[in-house]
Parts: structure tokens; C-alpha cells; sequence
């Protein structure tokens, strides 16, 4: 089993729809919690991060951690064709230290017009 | 803004040629780190490094050396390329303390398309 798992799509949604992806993790000492936004052929760029559970917003995004059953989703409020891209998930244990960074393979969103 | 550069953004190399990817970058970061990224596997960390000429083994080091010289620079070599090296290759950086922000909160490169035939 991997430690972090996320369903690679491809993800297809109409413009303007919410769009929720999500990852489940199985290594409970994860603390930090952080999504990525990868266009094609560019490196990721990082999109939100989160400390333990609970939401956080930005604009149209809201990240939200459920560390009670290891699951973390990223929500997109009236998406745009310019979402179109892969959103990865990553997450770590944050404690003293450097600490690795376990990354989702990915979901690929694509928002029609 | 973070900024992080690699050297090419496509390379194209015959197997057994020694292959040298460059990043660097402008923050003052103390961490780099050097990933390959491919279809179904997801992001994978080759090697990182905390601090000049320090380096650390990450989950695929197998045909991969790094040097880290300068604290902007992070070099990674293919020893003798493969063609099971083809792959895109990214670059990151991240502070080492919080200042508010996770460590873990890694800025990443545009990335360099390699193929080995």
C-alpha cells in the first residue's frame, strides 16, 4: 500500500462546476499538509498548505485535513478552463528536523468551457 | 517570488554519456532537493541536500550522484545514462527553519525533459 494515495483521473468538469479532489494517507505522524498545482510541462507550483486538520481558504480554494480518517481534499469553487492542470497532494510529519515529503501521483482536472 | 532555474528544459543524450542537470536558486534556501517525475509513479526524490557540500540519499539514488559547491547551486549527474533515465527532472528549494512557513513547502523548477537513446 502507498502512503499516499490519489486517484489519477483525468477529472473532466463543465465551467463554473465545484470540482473536490482528494487524497488518503495511512502514515499518521503526516502534520503538514500541502497541495501542488502542476501545469503541462512546467514544475509544480504550490497551490495551499495546512498544519493538522481543519480548512483553509484562498479565493476559490479551500483545503480541508480530516486527520480523524487520513484524508485531505482540495475544493475549487467556479472552476475556469485556466484550472485545467494536474493537482498534486503532498504531506509530511513536520517535526524537528528535515522531514521527507511524500507527494500523490497526481489527479489530472480539465475544466470544459 | 522564489525563483528556481534549470539549465535545459529538453535534453536529449545517448546511453553512457556522463549528463549533468543544473539548478539554482535565489532565495537563500538552505534545502534542495532533485526529483524525477514520471507517468504513474508520481514524483520521486533522487537526493537532497541541507547545507553545501551536504548530501543525503533519497528514495532512488541507484546511477545518480549530486554536488552541492555554492548554497544556490545543486548539480545532479547521470554517471552514465540509461535509457531507463529518461524521465523529467525537477528541482526544488525550501527554507530549512518555518519563519511562518513549513519547511516542507518546497518551490520547484520548470523542470528538464530528458531522453537517453
Amino acid at each position: 500500500q502507498k502512503e499516499v494515495e490519489q486517484d489519477p483521473g483525468p477529472l473532466s468538469v463543465p465551467e463554473g462546476a465545484i470540482v473536490s479532489l482528494n487524497c488518503t494517507y495511512s502514515n499518521s505522524a503526516f502534520q503538514y499538509f500541502m497541495w501542488y498545482r502542476q501545469y503541462s510541462r512546467k514544475g509544480p507550483e504550490l497551490l495551499m498548505y495546512t498544519y493538522s486538520s481543519g480548512n483553509k481558504e484562498d479565493g476559490r480554494f479551500t483545503a480541508q485535513v480530516d486527520k480523524s480518517s487520513k484524508y485531505i481534499s482540495l475544493f475549487i469553487r467556479d472552476s475556469q478552463p485556466s484550472d485545467s492542470a494536474t493537482y498534486l497532494c503532498a504531506m509530511s510529519g513536520g517535526a524537528g528536523g528535515y522531514q521527507k515529503v511524500t507527494f500523490g501521483i497526481g489527479t489530472k482536472l480539465q475544466v470544459i468551457p | 517570488d522564489v525563483k528556481v532555474t534549470q539549465s535545459s528544459r529538453y535534453l536529449v543524450k545517448r546511453t553512457g554519456e556522463k549528463v549533468f542537470l543544473e539548478c539554482v536558486q535565489d532565495m537563500d534556501h538552505e534545502n534542495m532537493f532533485w526529483y524525477r517525475q514520471d507517468p504513474g509513479l508520481g514524483l520521486r526524490l533522487i537526493y537532497f541536500s541541507y547545507d553545501v557540500k551536504m548530501k543525503e540519499k533519497g528514495d532512488i539514488p541507484e546511477g545518480y550522484s549530486v554536488s552541492r559547491e555554492k548554497k544556490e547551486r545543486f548539480s545532479l549527474i547521470l554517471e552514465s545514462a540509461s535509457t531507463n533515465q529518461t524521465s523529467m527532472y525537477l528541482c526544488a528549494s525550501s527554507l530549512w527553519t518555518s519563519g511562518g512557513q513549513p519547511q516542507e513547502t518546497q518551490y520547484f523548477g520548470p523542470g528538464t525533459r530528458l531522453l537517453v537513446l
